[in-house]
Protein backbone atom coordinates (compact mmCIF):
# COMPACT_ATOMS: atom_id res chain seq x y z
CA UNK A 1 0.00 0.00 0.00
CA UNK A 2 1.10 3.69 -0.79
CA UNK A 3 1.38 5.97 2.12
CA UNK A 4 2.60 9.56 2.38
CA UNK A 5 4.66 10.91 5.28
CA UNK A 6 4.99 14.44 6.23
CA UNK A 7 6.20 15.30 9.48
CA UNK A 8 6.54 18.93 9.92
CA UNK A 9 2.60 19.79 11.22
CA UNK A 10 3.93 23.29 10.79
CA UNK A 11 6.44 25.54 9.51
CA UNK A 12 7.27 29.67 9.39
CA UNK A 13 9.01 31.45 6.89
CA UNK A 14 10.01 35.26 6.74
CA UNK A 15 8.34 37.11 3.67
CA UNK A 16 11.14 36.63 0.51
CA UNK A 17 13.51 33.98 1.84
CA UNK A 18 13.02 29.81 1.00
CA UNK A 19 11.10 27.19 2.59
CA UNK A 20 11.25 23.23 2.19
CA UNK A 21 8.06 21.43 2.97
CA UNK A 22 9.25 17.59 3.11
CA UNK A 23 7.79 14.70 1.77
CA UNK A 24 8.64 11.00 1.92
CA UNK A 25 6.53 7.88 0.38
CA UNK A 26 6.61 4.58 0.93
CA UNK A 27 5.24 2.22 -2.53
CA UNK A 28 6.31 -1.00 -3.93
CA UNK A 29 5.65 0.87 -7.09
CA UNK A 30 8.33 1.04 -9.72
CA UNK A 31 5.89 3.66 -11.98
CA UNK A 32 4.50 6.66 -9.89
CA UNK A 33 3.44 10.11 -9.55
CA UNK A 34 4.04 12.85 -6.65
CA UNK A 35 1.97 15.47 -6.30
CA UNK A 36 1.79 19.04 -4.58
CA UNK A 37 -1.30 20.85 -3.63
CA UNK A 38 -2.06 24.04 -1.95
CA UNK A 39 -5.26 24.78 0.61
CA UNK A 40 -5.60 27.80 1.41
CA UNK A 41 -8.05 28.54 4.37
CA UNK A 42 -10.81 28.98 1.94
CA UNK A 43 -10.90 25.65 1.33
CA UNK A 44 -9.98 24.91 -2.26
CA UNK A 45 -7.80 22.11 -3.13
CA UNK A 46 -4.58 23.83 -6.18
CA UNK A 47 -2.55 22.13 -8.13
CA UNK A 48 0.95 22.90 -7.39
CA UNK A 49 3.58 20.45 -9.23
CA UNK A 50 3.97 16.96 -10.74
CA UNK A 51 6.97 14.81 -10.56
CA UNK A 52 6.90 11.41 -12.21
CA UNK A 53 8.93 8.83 -10.38
CA UNK A 54 11.11 7.96 -14.14
CA UNK A 55 11.29 11.87 -14.76
CA UNK A 56 15.44 12.25 -14.63
CA UNK A 57 15.38 16.32 -13.85
CA UNK A 58 13.38 18.00 -10.86
CA UNK A 59 9.89 19.80 -11.61
CA UNK A 60 9.48 23.20 -11.52
CA UNK A 61 6.66 25.58 -11.85
CA UNK A 62 7.49 28.85 -11.16
CA UNK A 63 8.04 29.57 -7.85
CA UNK A 64 7.73 25.95 -6.78
CA UNK A 65 10.19 23.49 -7.39
CA UNK A 66 10.33 19.74 -6.29
CA UNK A 67 13.25 18.15 -5.04
CA UNK A 68 13.03 14.64 -5.91
CA UNK A 69 15.22 11.93 -4.25
CA UNK A 70 14.28 8.52 -5.20
CA UNK A 71 16.72 6.15 -3.62
CA UNK A 72 15.36 7.99 -0.46
CA UNK A 73 11.73 8.14 -1.55
CA UNK A 74 11.50 11.48 -0.86
CA UNK A 75 9.87 14.73 -2.71
CA UNK A 76 10.35 17.64 -1.01
CA UNK A 77 8.56 20.93 -2.40
CA UNK A 78 10.66 24.21 -2.00
CA UNK A 79 8.97 27.39 -2.49
CA UNK A 80 11.33 30.43 -3.54
CA UNK A 81 10.80 34.02 -2.47
CA UNK A 82 8.18 33.34 -0.13
CA UNK A 83 4.91 35.43 -0.48
CA UNK A 84 2.14 36.39 2.22
CA UNK A 85 -0.04 34.42 -0.22
CA UNK A 86 1.82 31.39 0.31
CA UNK A 87 0.04 31.15 4.01
CA UNK A 88 -1.87 27.77 3.62
CA UNK A 89 -1.85 23.73 4.48
CA UNK A 90 0.18 21.96 1.82
CA UNK A 91 -0.47 18.27 0.89
CA UNK A 92 1.75 16.16 -0.69
CA UNK A 93 0.29 13.04 -2.84
CA UNK A 94 0.80 10.03 -4.39
CA UNK A 95 -0.62 8.42 -7.28
CA UNK A 96 -0.41 4.68 -9.06
CA UNK A 97 0.80 4.92 -12.64
CA UNK A 98 -0.13 2.57 -14.61
CA UNK A 99 -2.84 0.71 -12.89
CA UNK A 100 -6.58 0.90 -12.52
CA UNK A 101 -6.95 3.00 -9.84
CA UNK A 102 -6.07 6.28 -10.29
CA UNK A 103 -6.83 7.75 -6.33
CA UNK A 104 -4.56 9.85 -4.93
CA UNK A 105 -2.99 9.02 -1.24
CA UNK A 106 -2.17 12.02 0.75
CA UNK A 107 -0.47 12.65 3.28
CA UNK A 108 -1.77 14.59 6.79
CA UNK A 109 -0.46 18.13 5.48
CA UNK A 110 2.17 21.01 6.43
CA UNK A 111 0.46 24.35 7.57
CA UNK A 112 2.79 27.08 6.26
CA UNK A 113 2.85 30.51 7.92
CA UNK A 114 4.83 33.13 5.85
CA UNK A 115 5.61 36.26 8.24
CA UNK A 116 6.04 39.73 7.09
CA UNK B 1 -10.86 28.45 -10.79
CA UNK B 2 -10.14 24.88 -11.49
CA UNK B 3 -13.33 24.84 -13.80
CA UNK B 4 -14.94 22.05 -11.44
CA UNK B 5 -17.87 23.10 -9.99
CA UNK B 6 -19.46 21.42 -6.88
CA UNK B 7 -23.31 22.67 -5.38
CA UNK B 8 -24.00 23.19 -2.76
CA UNK B 9 -21.26 24.92 -0.90
CA UNK B 10 -22.65 24.39 2.66
CA UNK B 11 -25.18 21.56 3.71
CA UNK B 12 -26.63 21.50 7.29
CA UNK B 13 -28.94 18.67 8.15
CA UNK B 14 -29.88 16.36 10.71
CA UNK B 15 -28.68 12.44 11.81
CA UNK B 16 -30.32 10.00 9.85
CA UNK B 17 -31.41 12.44 6.95
CA UNK B 18 -30.11 11.59 3.62
CA UNK B 19 -28.82 14.08 1.28
CA UNK B 20 -26.75 14.41 -2.61
CA UNK B 21 -23.83 16.17 -3.66
CA UNK B 22 -23.40 17.27 -6.90
CA UNK B 23 -20.27 17.30 -9.35
CA UNK B 24 -19.61 19.15 -12.89
CA UNK B 25 -16.21 18.25 -14.03
CA UNK B 26 -13.94 20.57 -15.87
CA UNK B 27 -15.17 20.13 -19.86
CA UNK B 28 -13.78 16.72 -21.66
CA UNK B 29 -12.26 15.64 -17.92
CA UNK B 30 -13.77 11.79 -18.14
CA UNK B 31 -12.87 10.53 -15.00
CA UNK B 32 -14.39 11.85 -11.78
CA UNK B 33 -13.23 11.30 -8.01
CA UNK B 34 -15.15 11.99 -4.65
CA UNK B 35 -12.87 12.46 -1.37
CA UNK B 36 -13.84 13.63 1.77
CA UNK B 37 -11.81 15.70 4.50
CA UNK B 38 -11.69 15.34 7.72
CA UNK B 39 -10.00 16.47 11.07
CA UNK B 40 -9.36 12.68 11.98
CA UNK B 41 -8.97 11.13 9.26
CA UNK B 42 -7.60 13.81 6.60
CA UNK B 43 -8.27 13.58 2.84
CA UNK B 44 -9.49 10.41 1.94
CA UNK B 45 -10.67 8.84 -1.52
CA UNK B 46 -13.90 7.43 -1.40
CA UNK B 47 -14.77 6.44 -5.33
CA UNK B 48 -13.96 7.25 -8.78
CA UNK B 49 -15.49 7.09 -12.01
CA UNK B 50 -14.76 6.57 -15.37
CA UNK B 51 -17.14 8.03 -18.35
CA UNK B 52 -19.99 6.41 -16.52
CA UNK B 53 -18.39 3.39 -14.85
CA UNK B 54 -16.98 3.01 -11.37
CA UNK B 55 -13.54 2.51 -11.64
CA UNK B 56 -11.96 2.49 -7.92
CA UNK B 57 -13.64 2.22 -4.89
CA UNK B 58 -12.04 3.63 -1.17
CA UNK B 59 -12.68 3.71 1.80
CA UNK B 60 -16.45 4.50 1.34
CA UNK B 61 -19.20 3.80 3.39
CA UNK B 62 -21.97 1.54 2.40
CA UNK B 63 -24.25 4.36 3.41
CA UNK B 64 -22.83 5.98 0.58
CA UNK B 65 -23.48 5.70 -3.13
CA UNK B 66 -22.62 7.69 -6.53
CA UNK B 67 -22.84 7.96 -9.65
CA UNK B 68 -21.99 9.61 -13.00
CA UNK B 69 -24.25 10.46 -15.52
CA UNK B 70 -24.21 10.49 -19.70
CA UNK B 71 -23.64 14.27 -19.26
CA UNK B 72 -20.17 13.23 -16.70
CA UNK B 73 -21.76 15.37 -13.91
CA UNK B 74 -21.60 12.69 -10.77
CA UNK B 75 -23.82 13.01 -7.62
CA UNK B 76 -22.40 11.66 -4.41
CA UNK B 77 -25.61 10.08 -2.26
CA UNK B 78 -25.12 9.63 1.52
CA UNK B 79 -27.72 8.67 3.74
CA UNK B 80 -28.37 7.43 7.05
CA UNK B 81 -26.14 10.15 8.16
CA UNK B 82 -24.37 10.02 11.38
CA UNK B 83 -22.31 12.69 13.26
CA UNK B 84 -19.11 11.79 12.43
CA UNK B 85 -20.15 12.07 8.24
CA UNK B 86 -19.74 15.93 8.86
CA UNK B 87 -16.54 16.62 7.20
CA UNK B 88 -15.39 18.40 3.71
CA UNK B 89 -16.19 16.68 0.48
CA UNK B 90 -14.46 17.14 -2.44
CA UNK B 91 -14.84 16.28 -6.15
CA UNK B 92 -11.95 16.35 -8.65
CA UNK B 93 -11.44 15.16 -11.92
CA UNK B 94 -9.02 14.36 -14.54
CA UNK B 95 -8.45 13.62 -18.35
CA UNK B 96 -8.14 10.46 -19.57
CA UNK B 97 -6.79 6.51 -17.97
CA UNK B 98 -4.40 6.62 -20.50
CA UNK B 99 -1.18 5.37 -19.20
CA UNK B 100 1.67 7.92 -18.59
CA UNK B 101 1.19 11.63 -17.90
CA UNK B 102 0.56 13.51 -15.14
CA UNK B 103 -3.07 13.99 -15.25
CA UNK B 104 -2.78 15.76 -12.65
CA UNK B 105 -6.60 16.02 -10.51
CA UNK B 106 -8.01 19.82 -10.28
CA UNK B 107 -10.24 19.81 -7.07
CA UNK B 108 -13.81 21.60 -7.00
CA UNK B 109 -14.20 24.02 -4.23
CA UNK B 110 -15.73 20.94 -1.92
CA UNK B 111 -19.18 20.82 0.12
CA UNK B 112 -19.29 21.45 3.55
CA UNK B 113 -21.33 19.51 5.33
CA UNK B 114 -22.91 19.57 8.72
CA UNK B 115 -24.23 16.77 10.50
CA UNK B 116 -26.51 18.14 13.87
Amino acid sequence: AQKITQTQPGMFVQEKEAVTLDCTYDTSDQSYGLFWYKQPSSGEMIFLIYQGSYDEQNATEGRYSLNFQKARKSANLVISASQLGDSAMYFCAMREVGGSNYKLTFGKGTLLTVNP
Amino acid sequence: DSGVTQTPKHLITATGQRVTLRCSPRSGDLSVYWYQQSLDQGLQFLIQYYNGEERAKGNILERFSAQQFPDLHSELNLSSLELGDSALYFCASSRTLQRGGPYEQYFGPGTRLTVT
